[in-house]
């Protein structure tokens, strides 16, 4: 079954406690994305990666970073979560016809 | 930059009526549309995807247009039902830019 998963899908942590939240697809997609969703924000897009090695900014990518070593995993790293950084995650692969398929997501709370 | 707006930002139907979203983006020069469906905490559906060269899209009791040159989307859902209910978006990927989500239609329909 084609999909994309999230690990963990809810998160408690402490500011400033270096986390990863992991990201998997198992359609061979060359483009995956971050996004965080926040009540009236709605999504937007953190970082995104077109290929192996290859990573670039969305829109509000500050406070995040990303890796892109294997094609099929896509990490969200957090090195010093902070509050306004409680939101909830998804994680997307895109297809050669740039339809996007989403994660379940992860809701994260950062105290 | 592209801005995607989406009207009503939320919508009480009773059970069996046809209804109309709407989606709006300011550049025209899209690659594609996407509508998807999000259930409260939940990830996101894919409902249809609209290519550039398209005109519109069906699913079962779901169709959606586009008319790129006055940058508007619609989503029809034929013969509503109680399980419809969810926060309906719309997504624009652009040439050269990256995903742009809408805010949401939250839509209600009552049994």
């Amino acid at each position: 079954e084609a999909q994309v998963t999230q690990n963990p899908r809810y998160l408690i942590t402490v500011t400033g406690k270096k986390l990863t939240v992991t990201c998997s697809q198992n359609m061979n997609h060359e483009y995956m994305s971050w996004y965080r969703q926040d009540p009236g924000l709605g999504l937007r897009q953190i970082y995104y990666s077109m290929n192996v090695e290859v990573t670039d900014k969305g829109d509000v990518p500050e406070g995040y970073k990303v890796s892109r070593k294997e094609k099929r995993n896509f990490p969200l790293i957090l090195e010093s979560p902070s509050p306004n950084q409680t939101s909830l995650y998804f994680c997307a692969s895109t297809g050669g016809s740039y339809e996007q398929y989403f994660g379940p997501g992860t809701r994260l709370t950062v105290t | 930059k592209q801005e995607v707006t989406q009207i009503p930002a939320a919508l009480s139907v009773p059970e069996g009526e046809n209804l109309v979203l709407n989606c709006s983006f300011t550049d025209s020069a899209i690659y594609n549309l996407q509508w998807f469906r999000q259930d409260p905490g939940k990830g996101l559906t894919s409902l249809l995807l609209i290519q550039s060269s398209q005109r519109e899209q069906t699913s079962g009791r779901l169709n959606a247009s586009l008319d790129k040159s006055s940058g508007r989307s619609t989503l029809y859902i034929a013969a509503s039902q109680p399980g419809d209910s969810a926060t309906y978006l719309c997504a624009v990927r652009s040439y050269g830019q990256n995903f742009v989500f809408g805010p949401g239609t939250r839509l209600s329909v009552l049994p």
